[in-house]
């Protein structure tokens, strides 16, 4: 059975200071990794992907994937209230079928 | 990416009834999906919503349950029939965008059904 881990949380980081989110996932023939935001009461939004080892940088955000430790994490640097939502990580093996985690309750505090 | 609008946003359902949700989309899309997402539970793929076919179910989704029709390139209907309080969920459309991970998926606003 394929998987994708998250800690459920809630993760709470003051205003201002860098959010770590992680994931790990078990299909070593994962593809394609994505993060995407999911506010109370609203469905995902993608924010990011990343299928390359490394860093990829966006704005305030940034992905990080380790293929060899099969892990993908999210830092929101200087997090805003605003930032407080469910993040769901989702791996794909290169089709459509994405494998997604129960997601990371992340709290930021004013 | 598209613009994704389903209806109805919201519904409370009786027991024993089927409920049909639209999913439209502001452009021609190849790959349309349907994804449930159970109270405190991760996204679980029901099925691929295919244009002219059959739609195809993943494990422990069947037709009969969960009938799917796509008229067309832009729209698609997901059925949930002879609901039960398991049925409460959030129903989600989403499409294929493309994009350089060529994968990427985007949803529609989703569904939120409380059956009673």
């Amino acid at each position: 059975q394929k998987e994708v881990e998250q800690n459920s949380g809630p993760l709470s980081v003051p205003e201002g200071a860098i959010a770590s989110l992680n994931c790990t996932y078990s299909d070593r023939g994962s593809q394609s990794f994505f993060w995407y935001r999911q506010y109370s009461g609203k469905s995902p939004e993608l924010i990011m992907f990343i299928y390359s080892n490394g860093d990829k940088e966006d704005g305030r955000f940034t992905a990080q994937l380790n293929k060899a430790s099969q892990y993908v994490s999210l830092l929101i640097r200087d997090s805003q209230p605003s930032d407080s939502a469910t993040y769901l990580c989702a791996v794909n093996g290169g089709t459509y079928k994405y494998i997604f985690g129960t997601g990371t309750r992340l709290k930021v505090l004013a | 990416s598209a613009v994704i609008s389903q209806k109805p946003s919201r519904d409370i359902c009786q027991r024993g009834t089927s409920l049909t949700i639209q999913c439209q989309v502001d452009s021609q899309v190849t790959m349309m999906f349907w994804y449930r997402q159970q109270p405190g539970q991760s996204l679980t793929l029901i099925a691929t919503a295919n244009q002219g076919s059959e739609a195809t179910y993943e494990s422990g989704f069947v037709i009969d349950k969960f009938p799917i029709s796509r008229p067309n390139l832009t729209f698609s209907t997901l059925t949930v029939s002879n609901m039960s309080p398991e049925d409460s969920s959030i129903y989600l459309c989403s499409v294929a965008g493309g994009g350089k991970a060529g994968n990427t998926i985007y949803f529609g606003e989703g569904s939120w059904l409380t059956v009673v």
